[in-house]
């Protein structure tokens, strides 16, 4: 069964304070896996696409990297703007879905 | 360029009440879909469309019901509401017909109560 978890659930950092966020997956075949930032009362918005292991894409203080069988958010140096849940998700081979980890709340204090 | 616009934004309906949730899009795309988002449990499909013509049942297609009018526009109906469906709705949409650029864009949601 095609699989999306998140980890952690929340992270409290301090302003300045670099970590990742965790994405573990199980598809049958990856035709990518997406980023998403969602804040309170909006819908989630597209941050980065990955299709293959060993891919990274940067944007800002965010990088995004892809194995196979997981993918990391990186924040460095992060600002209190950079407060939001931060949502992973699959799509896999063969179908139109995609598939939604329960994301990560980040909270980031000044 | 809007993107995918939902309507209405808010919503509270009583028990047993009916009504359609609209959603549109303005980027061409091929596949839309219906998504509900619930404190702890993230992002579930309820229905999804490929293309024009066609729709499909997701995770949790129970009391629910979709029409693809045509390839801007899907919406959601909720035939009887019942108080487990209150929830916040996403609409969105994709180009999966690429090879690359598959990205999903998402509507600003519509927040619904069943009382």
């Amino acid at each position: 069964e095609d699989q999306v978890t998140q980890s952690p659930e929340a992270l409290r950092l301090q302003e300045g304070e670099s970590s990742s966020l965790n994405c573990s997956y199980t598809v049958s075949g990856l035709r990518g896996l997406f980023w998403y930032r969602q804040d309170p009362g909006k819908g989630p918005e597209f941050l980065f696409t990955l299709y293959s292991a060993g891919e990274e894409k940067e944007k800002e203080r965010l990088k995004a990297t892809l194995t196979k069988k997981e993918s990391f958010l990186h924040i460095t140096a992060p600002k209190p703007e950079d407060s939001a849940t931060y949502l992973c998700a699959v799509h896999p081979s063969g179908t139109y879905k995609y598939i939604f980890g329960t994301g990560t709340r980040l909270k980031v204090l000044a | 360029n809007a993107g995918v616009t939902q309507t209405p934004k808010f919503q509270v309906l009583k028990t047993g009440q009916s009504m359609t949730l609209q959603c549109a899009q303005d980027m061409n795309h091929n596949s839309m879909y219906w998504y509900r988002q619930d404190p702890g449990m993230g992002l579930r499909l309820i229905y999804y469309s490929a293309s024009e013509g066609t729709t499909d049942k997701g995770e949790v297609p129970n009391g629910y019901n979709v029409s693809r009018l045509n390839k801007r526009e899907f919406s959601l109906r909720l035939e009887s509401a019942a108080p487990s469906q209150t929830s916040v709705y996403f609409c969105a949409s994709s180009e999966t017909g690429g090879l690359m650029n598959t990205e999903a864009f998402f509507g600003q949601g519509t927040r619904l109560t069943v009382v």
